[in-house]
């Protein structure tokens, strides 16, 4: 049971629907980041806001569009996908963006492009 | 040559085995260095950072040695329940924070 909630877990959607995903925290951290994980290769991290700005964004394509209203909740909206962006989307979150401090992690959403 | 690098496995070991795993990094400048666990279609848990004098949690150890650019993980008395895939995760400081994943280790602990 971690206090980091995704929704939805499961989304199967046309290269050509908009949708997001979305993530929410109940720990009162500082930092929230969006990661990719697809099968047989790295988490990949694709964006951090740290006190809701941010920080990182690892050359992710702009079909994916993250937004954070506040520092409990973190959105990614997705646009015109590509099947190779199928995979499992991971929310995590951590007291400040600086490398000592644990991240917990999201049950993920499992994405299929179809 | 990979900023992580992990033996992928899987390491099939008996009840009560011994197993460790290493993990190398290629940026002498990192500074922080974690384990975590992720079972199967399971999220990653933290399972322990990783110390520069070395820290041990019940029957989990782990190392770093810098000279090598590389940490350990110790398993001891393996259990069941251990089966999983361990990631190693390594933290870039400097300009900005970078965090990176190694691909994992499946450890399959066999009755």
């Amino acid at each position: 049971e971690t206090g980091v909630t995704q929704t939805p877990r499961h989304l199967v959607m046309g290269m050509t629907n908009k949708k997001s995903l979305k993530c929410e925290q109940h720990l009162g951290h500082n930092a929230m980041y969006w990661y990719k994980q697809s099968a047989k290769k790295p988490l990949e991290l694709m964006f951090v806001y740290n006190f809701k700005e941010q920080t990182e964004n690892n050359s992710v394509p702009s079909r994916f569009s993250p937004e954070c209203p506040n520092s409990s909740h973190l959105f990614l909206h997705l646009h015109t996908l590509q099947p190779e962006d199928s995979a499992l989307y991971l929310c995590a979150s951590s007291q400040e963006f600086v490398g000592s401090y644990e991240q917990y992690f999201g049950p993920g959403t499992r994405l299929t492009v179809t | 040559r990979k900023e992580v690098e992990q033996d992928p496995g899987p390491f099939n070991v008996p009840e009560g085995a011994t197993v460790a795993f290493n993990c190398t990094y290629s940026n002498s400048a990192s500074q922080s260095f974690f384990w975590y666990r992720q079972d199967c279609r399971k999220e990653p848990k933290l399972l322990m950072s990783v110390y520069s004098s070395g820290n041990e949690d019940g029957r989990f150890t782990a190392q770093l040695n810098r000279a090598s650019q590389y940490i350990s993980l110790l398993i001891r008395d393996s259990k069941l329940s251990d089966s999983a895939t361990y990631l190693c995760v390594v933290i870039n400081s400097g300009g900005y924070q970078k965090v990176t994943f190694g691909i994992g280790t499946k450890l399959q602990v066999i009755p």
